[in-house]
């Protein structure tokens, strides 16, 4: 079956550093693949996606490229600011069907001062 | 503009008991979806719906029930609460076929704790 792998946290960064944090994923076909990011005490929310092979998806100084060699779709960005703090989730969507996505277990990011 | 709502954000319950959770979307999505939030895990897919009157079960379903009577609105019920129940539950809904396809909101959640 389908499956999300992601890199384990709690990752801690000093404010301005680089960020990049791992994903790969196991799929029949050709999946869409997301990051949704969960600030604390609030819902989920779609950060970026890419729906095919070199597709870069890009949203708030964040990037992730859907790398299909690799099945990997590492998020990055060059600058992390504390606001950034919050847990991502790597997902993917193998069928566009209606029955929802598979999530990776979620990399908490804390970013200090 | 509310997008999804979910009541109540923080429950305990007793053992045995039952509830239901209430999830409710202002934005005439016809696809709506129940995932559970353990600690240190992704998202596990409860039930979902892809539009009034029709359900179908995810990946976790035992222990809970689902209807859809109207678009708006999804509740969650357990009908004999366990302590494997606890966790947080969230909501969502899509406009589009799947949450693959178009964007997904996703309510606040509810934090359940079964004792």
């Amino acid at each position: 079956g389908d499956s999300v792998t992601q890199m384990e946290g709690p990752v801690t960064l000093s404010e301005e550093a680089f960020l990049t944090i791992n994903c790969t994923y196991t799929a029949t076909g050709y999946p869409s693949l997301f990051w949704y990011v969960q600030y604390p005490g609030e819902g989920l929310q779609l950060l970026l996606k890419a729906t095919k092979a070199d597709d870069k998806g890009s949203n708030k100084g964040f990037e992730a490229t859907y790398r299909k060699e690799t099945t990997s779709f590492h998020l990055e960005k060059g600058s992390v600011q504390v606001s950034d703090s919050a847990v991502y989730f790597c997902a993917l969507d193998s069928g566009g069907g209606a029955d929802g996505l598979t999530f990776g277990k979620g990399t908490h990011l804390i970013i200090q001062p | 503009n509310a997008g999804v709502t979910q009541t109540p954000k923080f429950r305990i319950l007793k053992i045995g008991q039952s509830m239901t959770l209430q999830c409710a979307q202002d934005m005439n999505h016809n696809y709506m979806y129940w995932y559970r939030q353990d600690p240190g895990m992704g998202l596990k897919l409860i039930y979902y719906s892809v539009g009034a009157g029709i359900t179908d079960k995810g990946e976790v379903p035992n222990g809970y029930n689902v209807s859809r009577s109207t678009t708006e609105d999804f509740p969650l019920r357990l009908e004999l609460a366990a302590p494997s129940q606890t966790s947080v539950y969230f909501c969502a809904s899509s406009s589009g076929q799947g949450l693959g396809n178009t964007e997904a909101f996703f309510g606040q959640g509810t934090r359940l704790t079964v004792v």
